[in-house]
């Protein structure tokens, strides 16, 4: 199994642009997420889905929608890219309704905003 | 939400000594779970330890649970270079349905050769 796959793994955009990060999971968790991690900086929660259909903001929405468009795909969409969007996004699934609740993380996509 | 506060923000000891960090949250949880970043990668889960229990082992990792202090943590015996990595709690409140889990900025390790 792949786990959590994002894509694309780097972006460079210029002010103003707008992209669209995939995360992809196949473990058939209901919870995926959405963080942002800044240089020498912990994790930031951006959006969650509790499942498929659902999405509500963390700590940090503003500039950010998601979609959960099925239970397998959860994006972030930044509409207007701000040089302060620079970071490293990292989607996660959690299993959800289980015992565990332990959250898996993708290997993350690098973003530069100029 | 519930948001865990790791201390302290880095630690740097001699490889095969102990290295314990810990974690402070602030309101009830369900469960407390451990997770390690190696440079530039993704999170990967230590270890869970549940609202009911106050002490679990997994290999050379233990983590102890507080509720009354609300406080958290753990300890790496005999530690190897490998251990060198940022350090993160996620006090959770649920498993049952998705927790708004937030992380604290992390312990950052280096272990000495």
């Amino acid at each position: 199994n792949a786990g959590v796959t994002q894509t694309p793994k780097f972006q460079v955009l210029k002010t103003g642009q707008s992209m669209t990060l995939q995360c992809a999971q196949d473990m058939n968790h209901n919870s995926m997420y959405w963080y942002r991690q800044d240089p020498g900086m912990g994790l930031r929660l951006i959006y969650y889905s509790a499942s498929e259909g659902t999405t509500d903001k963390g700590e940090v929405p503003n500039g950010y929608n998601v979609s959960r468009l099925n239970k397998r795909e959860f994006s972030l969409r930044l509409e207007s890219a701000a040089p302060s969007q620079t970071s490293v996004y990292f989607c996660a699934s959690s299993p959800a309704g289980s015992n565990t609740g332990e959250l898996f993380f993708g290997e993350g996509s690098r973003l530069t905003v100029l | 939400s519930q948001q865990g506060e790791e201390d302290p923000q880095a630690l740097s000891i001699q490889e095969g000594e102990n290295a314990t960090m810990n974690c402070s949250y602030k309101t009830s949880i369900n469960n407390l779970q451990w997770y390690r970043q190696n440079s530039g990668r993704g999170l990967v889960h230590l270890i869970l330890i549940r609202s009911n229990e106050r002490e679990k082992h997994s290999g050379r990792l233990r983590v102890m649970l507080d509720t009354s202090k609300k406080s958290s943590s753990l300890l790496i015996t005999a530690s190897r270079a490998a251990d060198t990595a940022s350090y993160f709690c996620a006090p959770a409140k649920s498993y049952s349905s998705a927790s708004k889990i937030i992380f604290g900025s992390g312990t950052r390790l280096s272990i000495r050769p």
